[in-house]
């Protein structure tokens, strides 16, 4: 059964706090996926590695740095935390850019910056 | 800039009656469109992939049209049930190689009563 593992469910966090949350596929997908979803916005992409070490920006970087030193870790760095980043995050995994894999989710991190 | 928007937000039906519901995208160049489904807290999980060069695709009690020209996809569940209740989001891809980093709609929250 493929696996997309978010270790951490709830956080909470103080505003100017680095916070480190944490991705793990075991389907040896190439491509991960970082994305926020707020209410009434949906999903957003933050960040996308297409391989280890590679990695590009989605439609809203600012704020948020990654890390992929291994196949199967994702990591999203919240450097400075401020409040408006309050929000729940959504990792996931893709064999492939190309059209008609699957792509499987993680089940989320809920963020709360006070 | 793409833009996908879903309505209605929100939707309640007694069990066994069909649902409806709409995503529309402002720029018809799209790729790919795809469906998920959302339960309460979770991830999300593919339901329907829609090829631009298809006009429907189905999957048991779940059909989805697209008519690019329009800029529109409707998700069609036949004889709701209670356990359909879920938010149902829609996404679209633009271009061959860049499946997974999608524009999604804010999602319609369906609950289905018994």
């Amino acid at each position: 059964d493929v696996k997309v593992t978010q270790s951490s469910r709830y956080l909470v966090k103080r505003t100017g706090e680095k916070v480190f949350l944490e991705c793990v596929q075991d389907m040896d997908h190439e491509n991960m996926f970082w994305y926020r979803q707020d209410p009434g916005l949906g999903l957003r992409l933050i960040y996308f590695s297409y391989d280890v070490k590679m990695k590009e920006k989605g439609d809203i970087p600012e704020g948020y740095s990654v890390s992929r030193e291994k196949k199967e870790r994702f990591s999203l760095i919240l450097e400075s935390a401020s409040t408006n980043q309050t929000s729940m995050y959504l990792c996931a995994s893709l064999p492939n850019l190309f059209s008609g894999n699957t792509i499987y989710f993680g089940e989320g991190s809920w963020l709360t910056v006070v | 800039k793409q833009e996908v928007t879903q309505i209605p937000a929100a939707l309640s039906v007694p069990e066994g009656e069909n649902l409806v519901l709409n995503c529309s995208f402002t720029d018809s160049a799209i790729y790919n469109l795809q469906w998920f489904r959302q339960d309460p807290g979770k991830g999300l999980t593919s339901l329907l992939l829609i090829q631009s060069s298809q006009r429907e695709q189905t999957s048991g009690r779940l059909n989805a049209s697209l008519d690019k020209s329009s800029g529109r996809s409707t998700l069609y569940i036949a004889a709701s049930q209670p356990g359909d209740s879920a938010t149902y989001l829609c996404a679209v891809s633009p271009s061959t190689d860049s499946w997974g980093k999608f524009q999604f709609g804010a999602g319609t929250q369906v609950v289905v009563t018994p």
